[in-house]
């Protein structure tokens, strides 16, 4: 099965910081790679789908992309409604649709 | 406006059965396939099973394999996860997510989840 890495697990930035979330595939999944943001004590959200594209109504300062098997998503200047949990998920056609562990966003 | 709304989640002791809904409206349920993730308390989110838009296909977690079974009903619009021989790991909310038009497993709405605790 594929695994899905992220990195880091936590981080604490201040508001207006760029904060950057990686993602590693431990095989190729082409462009099928997904953010999702649960905020605390919400439901998860989609953000961003096909490892680059913005979900209708996410704001534009997050930003996706490829690079191989090593996916990145970015918060181009944080925002206290920002804090989060964000996940990343592969979801190409052969199951299982793996999440990754998940990078907790607070601020600091 | 796409609603998701699950149910049955309950206590349930190590080794019983519970069956969880999740009941679909404002999207044309045939459509589209559907998803079962948990997440365990305070933990990441978990894949459990899929099933396609006519029901024929389903895939599931090898953590659930043979012991859970997915399900739809399309004449009214529901979702079932039947859960048997549980296990104290399989304590989590259940959420209930839709797949995406060319996918299935790309979740692009959930419900609000349905709480299943095992313990004796």
């Amino acid at each position: 099965d594929i695994q899905m890495t992220q990195s880091p697990s936590s981080l604490s930035a201040s508001l207006g910081d760029r904060v950057t979330i990686t993602c590693r595939a431990s095989q190729a999944i082409s462009s099928y790679l997904a953010w999702y943001q649960q905020k605390p004590g919400k439901v998860p959200k989609l953000l961003i789908f096909g490892a680059s594209a913005l979900q209708s109504g996410v704001p534009s300062r997050f930003s996706g992309s490829r690079s191989g098997t090593d996916f990145t998503l970015t918060i181009s200047s944080l925002q206290p409604e920002d804090v989060a949990t964000y996940y990343c998920q592969k979801y190409g056609t052969a199951p299982p649709w793996t999440f990754g562990q998940g990078t907790k966003v607070e601020i600091k | 406006e796409v609603q998701l709304l699950e149910s049955g989640g309950a206590l349930v002791q190590p080794g019983g059965s519970l069956r969880l809904s999740c009941a679909a409206s404002g999207f044309t349920f045939t459509a589209y396939a559907m998803s079962w993730v948990r997440q365990a308390p305070g933990k990441g989110l978990e894949w459990v099973s899929a099933i396609l838009g006519g029901g024929g296909l389903t895939y599931y977690a090898d953590s659930v394999k043979g012991r859970f079974t997915i399900s739809r009903d399309n004449s009214k619009n529901t979702v079932f996860l039947q859960m048997n021989s549980v296990r104290a790991d399989d304590t989590a909310v259940y959420y209930c997510a839709k797949g995406d038009m060319a996918t299935i497993a790309l979740f692009d709405y959930w419900g609000q989840g349905t709480l299943v605790t095992v313990s004796s």
